[in-house]
């Protein structure tokens, strides 16, 4: 199984809602990944788990909250946005080590609209 | 910080020619390179991945280069189809899980 699999496909929510992206594989993959793509742009990183436990966070603000429950499952928790949070947002997966470290499998998205 | 460029941003090719597109990064100091392809609205496919000690990675109609000490990688497209048409990105890969994307080149290959 070489897929990463992302629910919702899309989310529409008002500003005072909060809402919850998920993710997921069985690659045995270690290391997970969130990244927001606005329209015509690439990929910016968010977030990175490494071992269930957070790596890196890119500055992010604190209105997105990440979660890693376990070693499959990548949850990304909304609250308060603004309606330039609107984008796609990737989940992304690899190994933590070894000689394919660091290639990134991703899943299909989340497109989220914040109204 | 590492700067990632890819050119031509645009491409439009008919059905059947082979094509080349570039990329290149400013810090040779890489790990790897991936080269990905995203469909509009979609998320990213992984093409190639190239270890910084290779020269060449090879996938069906698909062959990327790297050329670390110049700060260069191409991807060369075969016999080119419809169905190759997306945005190709490259991302050269640096420690701590980091990748750099570029800013693609979308590809339009006409029936």
């Amino acid at each position: 199984d070489t897929e990463v699999t992302q629910t919702p496909k899309h989310l529409v929510m008002g500003m005072t809602n909060k809402k919850s992206l998920k993710c997921e594989q069985h690659m045995g993959h270690r290391a997970m990944y969130w990244y927001k793509q606005k329209a015509k742009k690439p990929p910016e990183l968010m977030f990175v788990y490494s071992y269930e436990k957070l790596s890196i966070n890119e500055s992010v603000p604190s209105r997105f909250s990440p979660e890693c429950p376990n070693s499959s499952l990548l949850n990304l928790h909304l609250h308060a946005l603004q309606p330039e949070d609107s984008a796609l947002y990737l989940c992304a997966s690899s190994q933590a080590s070894g000689v394919s470290y660091n290639e990134q499998f991703f899943g299909p998205g989340t497109r989220l609209t914040v109204l | 910080k590492q700067e990632v460029t890819q050119i031509p941003a645009a491409l439009s090719v008919p059905e059947g020619e082979n094509l080349v597109l570039n990329c290149s990064f400013t810090d040779s100091a890489i790990y790897n390179l991936q080269w990905f392809r995203q469909d509009p609205g979609k998320g990213l496919t992984s093409l190639l991945l190239i270890q910084s000690s290779q020269r060449e990675q090879t996938s069906g109609r698909l062959n990327a280069s790297l050329d670390k000490s110049s700060g260069r990688s191409t991807l060369y497209i075969a016999a080119s189809q419809p169905g190759d048409s997306a945005t190709y990105l490259c991302a050269p890969g640096a420690g701590s899980y980091q990748l750099t994307f570029g800013k693609g080149t979308k590809l339009s290959v006409i029936p």
